[in-house]
């Protein structure tokens, strides 16, 4: 079964613990994204891989962290600079960066 | 930085009822995506729209870009239940600019079909 998948689906930490939020795919695409939503607003792009061992800031990278070893991997660390956590985390990717984005399920990080 | 504005922000129909939800750019779009969003799901990517004037269909649901590519529309015919969600418009830079894919989002649509 091809598809995107994060995990976990919910996740609590307590204030200034850095975290990670998994995302995987087997879709053989060479582009992953990583996106924030928060209530009432779309979704805002903080890090983004056109290829392995490449990444780019998107517009609100400040406070997270990717690394892209593998080309089905594209893990995003929200560390203790981050000052508003806590939200909706969804990842993306698409076979290049010119087409549409398949997005995986979510993660619900809650910073207590 | 280029701009979504996505209207209403949130529509209640009776089933049967058509509906229309637009997202206006403030710049010419290069490629306009249309997603639904179950609340707390991912998102579902329903068309892509690239050319002005073009418009697509798939089983209820109809998108346009309009001739300027300023403009797009997602209008539902018949609603259902199940078209219940968030609808978000995404856009791939403008034209004459550089994209690498990079999508900016509108604030989303919530819509509620009441049976």
């Amino acid at each position: 079964d091809g598809g995107i998948t994060q995990s976990p689906k919910y996740l609590f930490r307590k204030e200034g613990q850095n975290v990670t939020l998994s995302c995987e795919q087997n879709l053989n695409h060479d582009a992953m994204y990583w996106y924030r939503q928060d209530p009432g607003q779309g979704l805002r792009l903080i890090y983004y891989s056109q290829i392995v061992n490449d990444f780019q800031k998107g517009d609100i990278a400040e406070g997270y962290s990717v690394s892209r070893e593998k080309k089905e991997s594209f893990p995003l660390t929200v560390t203790s600079a981050q000052k508003n956590p806590t939200a909706f985390y969804l990842c993306a990717s698409s076979p290049t960066v010119y087409n549409e984005q398949f997005f995986g399920p979510g993660t619900r990080l809650t910073v207590l | 930085s280029q701009e979504l504005e996505q209207s209403p922000q949130s529509l209640i129909v009776q089933e049967g009822k058509n509906l229309t939800i637009n997202c206006t750019s403030s710049k010419t779009l290069y490629g306009l995506y249309w997603y639904k969003q179950k609340y707390g799901e991912g998102l579902i990517f329903l068309m892509m729209l690239q050319k002005g004037g073009e418009e697509k269909s798939h089983e209820k649901i109809t998108a346009k870009l309009d001739e300027k590519k300023q403009q797009s529309s997602l209008h539902i015919t018949a609603s259902q239940p199940s078209h219940a969600g968030i609808y978000l418009c995404g856009a791939e830079g403008y034209a004459g600019g550089t994209s690498y894919g990079k999508l900016t989002f509108g604030q989303g649509t919530i819509l509620t079909v009441h049976p």
